[in-house]
């Protein structure tokens, strides 16, 4: 079941924050965020796994509320180059085959 | 380091055409994955390969076909175009498939059916 992003879009200011949302019915075993250029191909930003261990970039802040099957991405103090569409991709289970299943995308625009 | 390479960048076909998207990673990646992106509706799955012969259908397999010789190759045929199978294709490999392992994609083939 693909997970549901909220907002669908977002319009920031250089130096404002913004926080993402990714919510999914099934119990989960990870969660992937991924940021994606128009028109380009989309770039791995972190995984938080279930347990509390998370891989990514240093600069980037993101939650996982296994119990709630929700993930937040936190972007603060934003800049140009943080404009982008931004997936999460949740995965079910662990131990076998785990595909990712992306949402709709959350469309972020950081105006100057 | 090229990644994970894929071509043709775009191309228009005809109904009915049939053709074969390429896509080969140079990461020694046992995991690869192919994904078509529709405007607004994110990326979903159409096959995946967790090795060397060993393929499996995703979430939209449908008028596709895909193999698995190598470690680097995964190609993608499309049998048969249809208008539905307009869209952005995106390949992409893993070291792991478990879930706790990034993916890396390629630059996206463009394709349009008309």
């Amino acid at each position: 079941q693909q997970p549901v992003q909220s907002p669908q879009a977002v319009i920031l200011r250089e130096g404002e924050d913004a926080v993402i949302n990714c919510s999914s019915s099934k119990a989960l075993y990870s969660v992937h965020w991924y940021r994606q250029k128009h028109g380009e191909a989309p770039v791995f930003l972190m995984i938080l796994l279930k347990g509390g261990e998370q891989k990514g970039h240093e600069k980037i802040s993101a939650s996982f509320n296994e119990k709630k099957q929700q993930s937040s991405l936190y972007l603060t103090a934003s800049q140009l180059s943080y404009s982008g569409t931004y997936f999460c991709g949740t995965v079910r289970g662990g131990g076998s085959q785990g595909n990712l299943i992306f949402g709709k995308g959350t469309k972020l625009s950081v105006k100057p | 380091n090229a990644g994970v390479t894929q071509t043709p960048k775009f191309r228009i076909l005809k109904i009915g055409q049939s053709m074969t998207l390429q896509c080969t990673q140079d990461m020694n990646h046992n995991y690869m994955y192919w994904y078509r992106q529709d405007p607004g509706m994110g990326l979903k799955l159409i096959y995946y390969s967790v090795g060397a012969g060993i393929t499996d259908k995703g979430e939209v397999p449908n008028g596709y076909n895909v193999s698995r010789s190598t470690t680097e190759d995964f190609p993608l045929r499309l049998e048969l175009a249809a208008p539905s199978q307009t869209s952005v294709y995106f390949c992409a490999s893993s070291y792991g498939g478990y879930g706790n392992q990034p993916q890396h994609f390629g630059d996206g083939t463009r394709l349009s059916i008309l």
